[in-house]
C-alpha cells in the first residue's frame, strides 16, 4: 500500500517551454506532498511542501513563479516547471507523508532534460 | 536548525560480510524520527528502517539494524550478510515536528562479489 505514481519518468523539453510533472497517490489520501530536486550524486534538496487545498510553501532560494505547485486534490499534486532552461535539468522526486508516524512514500522520479 | 551528517561518502564490503554506515544528527527537539533510505540505480527511494526517538530499543528489519544512541545523536545502520542487491546510495534522514525530512549527504555502498 501507500503508492505514489509519478509521471512522466523522463521528459525532454525545449528551452522556454513548460513541463508538468504529476504525482498521484493511488491507495491513500496524500494531504501533504513534498517536492525534491536531486542533482547527480547528491542528496535530495527540498523545493517545496504542499498541503491539499492551500498554497505551497517554498524553500528559500526556490523560485515560486518558475516551479508552480498545485495540490488541488487529496490524490494529485503537480509541479510545473515554467519557461524551462537548461539549468533546470535535474531529477525531480515527489514524496507523500503516510499517516502520522509511519513515514513517507516516494514517487519514482522524473528526469527532466531541457535542451 | 537540524542537521544530518553522513561522513562516509563511500563504503565497500565483501559479499556476505557486515558493514556499518554512520550517521550523526543535531537537534534540540526531544521527539523525532530517524530513517535510513536506500536509493538503488533505479533512483527509487526505498525505506530501509525507521526509529522513533522515544523508543530505547534499536529497530531491526531482517538483515538491517540500527544502533541508536540518543545522547550522542548517532544513528548508524548495520547491514549483515551483505548481498549484491544491497548496493545503492544510503541516506540517513531526520524528521522533526514540522514533518519535513532533513537529509544526510548519502553513502555509496559497494558490494564486492
Amino acid at each position: 500500500g501507500a503508492v505514489v505514481s509519478q509521471h512522466p519518468s523522463r521528459v525532454i523539453c525545449k528551452s522556454g517551454t513548460s513541463v508538468k510533472i504529476e504525482c498521484r497517490s493511488l491507495d491513500f489520501q496524500a494531504t501533504t506532498m513534498f517536492w525534491y530536486r536531486q542533482f547527480p550524486k547528491q542528496s535530495l534538496m527540498l523545493m517545496a511542501t504542499s498541503n491539499e487545498g492551500s498554497k505551497a510553501t517554498y524553500e528559500q532560494g526556490v523560485e515560486k513563479d518558475k516551479f508552480l505547485i498545485n495540490h488541488a486534490s487529496l490524490t494529485l499534486s503537480t509541479l510545473t516547471v515554467t519557461s524551462a532552461h537548461p539549468e533546470d535539468s535535474s531529477f525531480y522526486i515527489c514524496s507523500a507523508r503516510v499517516g502520522a508516524i509511519y513515514g513517507y512514500t516516494f514517487g519514482s522520479g522524473t528526469r527532466l532534460t531541457v535542451v | 536548525a537540524q542537521t544530518v551528517t553522513q561522513s562516509q561518502p563511500e563504503m565497500s564490503v565483501q559479499e556476505a560480510e557486515t558493514v556499518t554506515l554512520s550517521c550523526t544528527y543535531d537537534t534540540s527537539e526531544s521527539d523525532y524520527y530517524l530513517f535510513w533510505y536506500k536509493q538503488p540505480p533505479s533512483r527509487q527511494m526505498i525505506l530501509v528502517i525507521r526509529q522513533e526517538a522515544y523508543k530505547q530499543q534499536n529497530a531491526t528489519e531482517n538483515r538491517f539494524s540500527v544502533n541508536f544512541q540518543k545522547a550522542a545523536k548517532s544513528f548508524s545502520l548495520k547491514i549483515s550478510d551483505s548481498q549484491l542487491g544491497d548496493a545503492a546510495m544510503y541516506f540517513c534522514a531526520y524528521r522533526g515536528s514540522n514533518y519535513q525530512l532533513i537529509w544526510g549527504a548519502g553513502t555509496k555502498l559497494i558490494i564486492k562479489p
